[in-house]
């Protein structure tokens, strides 16, 4: 059974930093691409980073772009987000998901809260 | 970057209605687009890919079409668990955007 869960979430105050984990089991890590998907209280989803199996090609949406860093450590099967200069609009829930090549996603972890405020 | 616009943002209809939900993409790609459904307090779950396959076990009065820069989810018959909020999916590459959601409620 595939499983992701993610952990790292809390308060912190605007300008500060946080680093997401989403640990992964149930399916073979290394062998699959994976995303942070965010959604504000009350919002839409939002697809913030992707990263490719090795780590080697990452992508970020123009809101992130530049204070978070998407990375994974296939030896431990676990996907990060380093978040920094956090800032209120950055409140969300940040969800980890499977992402098969050329499909949808197909897994997704429950969510981690993440609350920026002073 | 291709922009995902769905309409309506929110609609209203009786248990037994059609309904129609509508997404448009700022230019064509193929079509590589899902539609997720997603109820409160959950998380998303798909329901159709590749545009118009519908994902094993989604109910059949579910159905997807369009191409190129205009798809379509449809609910033949809403049923009163389809309360939920819609999210059309591109997903050929980064970044894989989503539109901005329909949220669906029973008259």
């Amino acid at each position: 059974e595939v499983q992701l869960l993610e952990s790292g979430g809390g308060l912190v105050q605007p300008g500060g930093s946080l680093r997401l984990s989403c640990a992964a089991s149930g399916f073979t890590f290394s062998n699959s691409a994976m995303t942070w998907v965010r959604q504000a209280p009350g919002k839409g989803l939002e697809w913030i980073s992707s990263i490719n199996t090795n780590g080697g090609d990452t992508n970020y949406a123009d809101s992130v772009k530049g204070r978070f860093t998407i990375s994974r450590d296939n030896s431990k099967n676990t996907l990060y987000l380093q978040m920094n200069s956090l800032r209120a609009e950055d409140t969300a829930i940040y969800y980890c998901v499977k992402t098969p090549y050329g499909a949808p996603f197909d897994y997704w972890g429950q969510g981690t809260l993440v609350t920026v405020s002073s | 970057d291709i922009q995902m616009t769905q309409s309506p943002s929110s609609l209203s209809a009786s248990v037994g209605d059609r309904v129609t939900i509508t997404c448009r993409a700022s230019q064509g790609f193929s079509n590589s687009l899902a539609w997720f459904q997603q109820k409160p307090g959950k998380v998303p779950q798909l329901l159709i890919y590749a545009a118009s396959t519908l994902q094993s076990g989604v109910p059949s009065r579910f159905s997807g079409s369009g191409s190129g820069t205009d798809f379509t989810l449809t609910i033949s018959s809403l049923q009163p668990e389809d309360v939920a909020t819609y999210y059309c999916h591109k997903y050929n590459h980064a970044p894989r955007t989503f539109g901005q959601g329909t949220k669906v409620e029973i008259k």
